[in-house]
């Protein structure tokens, strides 16, 4: 299994203000992804996280709003910019190896815009 | 768009098995069955998968049919801590690995 880490957990933040959420995983994973759970909601992928190149944004979500960086094979970020309080949700990284192999999730970056 | 049809709700006696079922009528060949479960705050945690074979682990089983086109999750005996929603996703298990969530069963455990 794949242990997933990120910062902050929570975090409460004034609109108009930017936000850059952390994802470490404690191996190398081939796959990276981000995805957002609004309140009441089930989840929906944001971008798959590419290493070394840009992020493959879903329909309806753009590089402008939600940059993503992904250095390494074990780490990438989420930056959730110029928040409104619409942005106020559950920020969730997910990894694994590919090759039917399991798609594990962190605990989630909780994000209130006040 | 999530390709799985699950019941909104569903209870559960404690000590009981809990079945929950999936359907996946348009799942192709290569697309995996994968089961997830949230307990209020917290990530999505994985159960189980399964490409045509019955799966079983410490948690619980997955039977898939002969077509494929349903399944279902057994947790054999069900506790107050397995009160969650349950999610059945189809997936490529290759070189894909993007999850399509649907919005899942909501599992109460009663006791």
């Amino acid at each position: 299994s794949a242990v997933i880490s990120q910062k902050p957990s929570r975090d409460i933040c004034q609109r108009g203000t930017s936000l850059t959420i952390q994802c470490q995983v404690d191996s190398q994973v081939t796959m990276m992804f981000w995805y957002r759970q609004q309140p009441g909601q089930s989840l929906t992928l944001i971008a798959t996280a590419n290493q070394g190149s840009e992020a493959t944004y879903e329909s309806g979500f753009v590089i402008d709003k939600f940059p993503i960086s992904r250095p390494n094979l074990t780490f990438s970020t989420l930056t959730v910019s110029n928040m409104s309080p619409e942005d106020s949700s559950i920020y969730l990284c997910s990894a694994g190896r590919g090759n039917g192999n399991t798609i594990y999730f962190g605990e989630g970056s909780w994000l209130t815009v006040v | 768009d999530a390709k799985t049809t699950q019941p909104t709700s569903m209870d559960c006696a404690e000590g009981r098995a809990a079945n929950l079922p999936c359907n996946h009528s348009t799942i192709s060949g290569n697309e995996y069955v994968y089961w997830y479960r949230q307990i209020h705050s917290q990530g999505p945690q994985y159960i189980i998968h399964g490409l045509k074979n019955n799966e079983t682990n410490e948690m619980a089983s997955l039977i898939i049919t002969e077509d494929r086109k349903s399944s279902t999750l057994i947790l054999p005996h069900a506790t107050l801590r397995d009160t969650a929603v349950y999610y059945c996703i189809v997936a490529i298990g290759g070189s894909q690995g993007n999850l399509i969530f649907g919005k899942g069963t909501k599992l109460s455990v009663k006791p």
